[in-house]
């Protein structure tokens, strides 16, 4: 079975700039989160959708971040303009019937 | 809100040592439990869960019990090697949203 795929690895993009990251989730998965992770913290939730609907946005910096999740299979965050702090670890996860979530291996994301 | 608190690290032990990462939890209703762990440049692995209280869940030599008496899911191993360093993260999910603890760097040397 094959994980959850994202894309770019990494991405390095002055402030000001606009950025774009790309998740395919495990196949029928209809939970899919995107996180973020500072160096030395724990990943922080920032949107999570139920197939193309969305669950929690609550902590998502709507002037600046959007998601979507067209179809309820893909799905992309954007972010524009970006800021120094924006500069992390963007994680996505999907999760089917069970509970638990399974992750991709991340875009770093530097904002220089 | 639900919330996570976990020891905090660096957690440093030779290799063969006894680990123990503790992690407690706050949450309404009856949360399952997970140990995320995530090596230098990777993503995040499950590790290993448990969905309800007394459940005990092992995965490579690691165990974690779910005690909902002390609110603790704590995080143990016999003994470490070297390739177990990495980072550990304390995860619950209630209703819906998978929410972590701040995570515990372990490093383990020869």
């Amino acid at each position: 079975e094959a994980g959850v795929a994202q894309s770019p690895r990494y991405k390095i993009i002055e402030k000001r700039q606009s950025v774009a990251f790309w998740c395919n989730p495990i196949s029928g998965h209809a939970t899919l989160y995107w996180y973020q992770q500072i160096l030395g913290q724990g990943p922080k939730l920032l949107i999570q959708f139920q197939n193309n609907g969305v669950v929690d946005d609550s902590q998502l910096p709507k002037d600046r971040f959007s998601a979507e999740r067209l179809k309820g299979v893909d799905s992309t965050l954007k972010i524009q303009p970006a800021k120094l702090e924006d500069s992390a670890v963007y994680l996505c996860a999907s999760s089917g019937r069970g509970p638990e979530a399974f992750f991709g291996q991340g875009t770093r994301l530097t904002v220089v | 809100g639900n919330s996570v608190t976990q020891m905090e690290g660096p957690v440093t032990l030779s290799e063969e040592a006894f680990l123990t990462i503790n992690c407690t939890y706050t949450a309404t209703g009856y949360p399952s439990l997970f140990w995320y762990v995530q090596y230098p440049g990777e993503g995040l692995q499950l590790l290993l869960k448990a969905t309800k209280a007394d459940d005990k869940g092992s995965n490579k030599g690691f165990e974690a019990t779910y005690r909902k008496e002390t609110t603790s899911f704590h995080l143990e191993k016999g003994s470490v090697q070297v390739s177990d360093s990495a980072v550990y993260f304390c995860a619950l999910t209630g209703y819906s949203t998978l929410t972590f603890g701040k995570g515990t760097m372990l490093l383990v040397s020869p």
